[in-house]
């Protein structure tokens, strides 16, 4: 168990929904980091958090958004869905800069 | 911008062979480097790091790597598989920004080993 939560662990949508990903980090990590895997993508670096404030953003998409609220739990809201989103998302926290990082399970996203 | 390149996307191994996967990254700066493994239905989790101290660094489960400067490498292996090696490798490679907030950790597209009885 790597002390960082995602919720929900499996979520089957329509094209042209929103949802919304949840991220608890460990307690105490500061930075929190979205990755999309996909199988013709790989892992995709989507987007940093550290402390409240967006640091680092990768290939997030302009219907991606996210943010991390004061108690450090992060949210990625996805929306108008499209079957290319299907994927699964990680979230990941780090305390240091040190590469680290401690992912969740991840939410698998189905977008039918 | 850093990029890293696994040769092969898939390797299968005997129990008890050699265990051999190959990362090669491209940095502007001296990089860190890392190795996280995916079990099935799980998240990543770190095997090993590199960041400029020993060049060869001993991870979790036996495996180890060694940074070749000159060969812009940093090649995981292990002496003998196990059945429970099974599971998907990513090498890694970030930025050092030393004191920095602002951070990225750029992976490969993974290696799947397959261990066969």
């Amino acid at each position: 168990d790597s002390g960082v939560t995602q919720t929900p662990k499996h979520l089957i949508t329509a094209t042209g929904q929103r949802v919304t990903l949840r991220c608890s980090p460990r307690s105490g990590d500061l930075s929190v980091y979205w990755y999309q895997q996909s199988l013709d993508q790989g892992l995709q670096f989507l987007i940093q958090y550290y402390n409240g404030e967006e640091r680092a953003k990768g290939n997030i998409l302009e219907r991606f958004s996210a943010q991390q609220f004061p108690d450090l739990h992060s949210e990625l809201n996805l929306s108008s869905l499209e079957l290319g989103d299907s994927a699964l998302y990680f979230c990941a926290s780090s305390l240091l800069n040190t590469g680290e990082l401690f992912f969740g399970e991840g939410s698998r996203l189905t977008v039918l | 911008a850093q990029s890293v390149t696994q040769l092969g996307s898939h390797v299968s191994v005997s129990e008890g062979a050699l265990v051999l996967l190959r990362c090669n990254y491209s940095s502007s700066v001296p990089p860190y480097l890392f190795w996280y493994v995916q079990y099935p239905n799980q998240g990543l989790q770190l095997l090993l790091k590199y960041t400029s101290a020993a060049t060869l660094v001993k991870g979790i489960n036996g495996f180890e790597a060694e940074f070749k400067k000159s060969e812009t490498s940093f090649h995981l292996t292990k002496p003998s598989a196990h059945m429970s090696d099974a599971a998907e490798y990513f090498c890694a490679v970030s930025d050092n920004f030393s004191g920095g907030s602002n951070y990225k950790l750029t992976f490969g597209k993974g290696t799947l080993l397959t261990v066969n009885p």
